[in-house]
């Protein structure tokens, strides 16, 4: 089953352009973690943030959380065709906060 | 140090065979989890190995198993293939826990004919 939820599910834009995409989730978590995918390999760890914080910037990218709406976003500012992947975010939300459970991913395309 | 390897990379099987694929951690890792991708489905939690211990499992049926080993690396089993079966199956390892920073590896890509 999955906890989260992202939205769009798909986002065009051009290079230079800020890309927001969103992620709710069901139920208490410990941390919100957001991961890119290219074209069918592996995911690689863009950032962590834990549920006592509302912010958290790493480079071009900014994650906001709000426990209380169980949502999350991620901007990629000034984005670049080497930004066209998918998005995925992942809670911690189960039993035992004991594994991740994935969203169902945005499929960001940027042009140049 | 070396990121996440899995193999093989590429598989192709038919109904009813059994596949065993391979995911070898990064160096010190010792929790290993693996995943089922598919387009219907998304990503799916299989089952996290930690010290050769399984500490968790999704839900799936018996047919899926896995093990892991002293030196941390881990192997999946899927036996009596189905055509469903056919995903990208990602390892990713992390220092300790499942539910932290996950490292994946580039995935075993499984076709059932």
């Amino acid at each position: 089953s999955q906890q989260g939820e992202e939205d769009p599910q798909a986002l065009s834009i051009q290079e230079g352009e800020n890309a927001t995409m969103n992620c709710s989730y069901k139920t208490s978590i410990n941390n919100l973690q957001w991961y890119r995918q290219n074209s069918g390999r592996g995911l690689v760890h863009l950032i962590l943030i834990r549920s006592n914080e509302r912010e958290k910037h790493s480079g071009r990218l900014r994650v906001t959380l709000d426990t209380s709406k169980k949502s999350s976003s991620l901007l990629i500012t000034a984005s670049r065709a080497a930004d066209t992947a998918s998005y995925f975010c992942a809670t911690d939300a189960d039993t035992g906060f004991q594994k991740l459970v994935f969203g169902t991913g945005t499929r960001l395309l940027v042009s140049p | 140090k070396a990121g996440v390897t899995q193999t093989p990379r590429y598989l192709i099987k038919t109904r009813g065979q059994q596949v065993t694929l391979s995911c070898s951690p990064i160096s010190g890792h010792r929790s290993v989890s693996w995943y089922q991708q598919t387009p219907g489905q998304g990503l799916q939690f299989l089952f996290e190995y930690f010290s050769e211990t399984q500490r968790n499992k999704g839900n799936f049926p018996g047919r899926f198993s896995g093990r892991q080993f002293s030196n941390s690396r881990s192997e999946m089993n899927v036996s009596t293939l189905e055509l469903g079966d056919s995903a990208l199956y990602l390892c990713a390892s992390s220092p300790l826990a499942a539910q932290e920073t996950q490292y994946f590896g580039p995935g075993t890509r499984l076709l059932v004919l």
